[in-house]
């Protein structure tokens, strides 16, 4: 069956500017998750849901990202005001359940703020 | 602390042979697993192998085992006869069991493989 998929691949934004990131998971997957990952480093986690609602927003950096989920299924995460220190590669996973269920990652977006 | 530490930046192998990856954890939850994924040039993190604080059996999946060693708070991840394929960067995560609602994966900084033909 199909992957996790991520749109757009690469996103090249200006400082200030207001990106969306789409994240659609493994049909039936009911956890999904979003990590952040700059040039040299492992993922780091930002937040993730079970269903529509955000169960764990503990990773977001500040208050200019934001992410929704609104049928459970396909999540945005939203960046506002963006800046250069956001260039990284935001990437989505998902798993059948939160109770110890691997997580599939995606391709990951690849952002690049100018 | 670091919670996931690898502290090899860059390993070489020669193809055929096997070859180690290094990982130690921190943690004082008695519930928790441990994974590898592999990250090719290509970006994607592909799932390797997970191994439970509470199974007695070091994990295997076709040429990947883990090396589960729970004193040590060590999850090597061994890799037989290394293919020209398993170029990548590997990273060691571990999901903490107890705190309610969090299911986060913490990685390590990775471990980039370079196989020798």
């Amino acid at each position: 069956g199909a992957g996790v998929s991520q749109t757009p691949s690469n996103k090249v934004t200006e400082k200030g500017k207001y990106v969306e990131l789409r994240c659609d998971p493994i049909s039936g997957h009911t956890a999904l998750y979003w990590y952040r990952q700059s040039l040299g480093q492992g993922p780091e986690f930002l937040i993730y849901f079970q269903g529509t609602g955000a169960a764990d927003d503990s990773g977001l950096p500040n208050d200019r990202f934001f992410a929704v989920r609104p049928e459970g299924s396909v999540s945005t995460l939203k960046i506002q005001r963006t800046e250069r220190g956001d260039s990284a590669v935001y990437l989505c996973a998902s798993s059948l359940n939160t109770n110890l269920q691997t997580q599939y990652f995606g391709p990951g977006t690849r952002l690049l703020v100018l | 602390a670091q919670k996931i530490t690898q502290t090899q930046p860059g390993m070489f192998v020669q193809e055929k042979e096997a070859v180690t990856l290094d990982c130690t954890y921190d943690t004082s939850d008695q519930s928790y697993g441990l994974f590898w994924y592999k990250q090719p040039s290509s970006g994607e993190m592909i799932f390797l192998i997970y191994q439970g604080s509470y199974d007695e059996q070091n994990a295997t999946e076709g040429r990947y085992s883990l090396n589960f060693q729970k004193a040590r708070k060590s999850a090597n991840l061994v890799i037989s006869a290394s293919q020209l394929g398993d170029s990548a960067m590997y990273f060691c995560a571990m999901r903490e069991g107890a705190r309610a609602g969090s299911y986060q994966l913490t990685f390590g900084k990775g471990t980039k493989l370079s196989v020798i033909p």
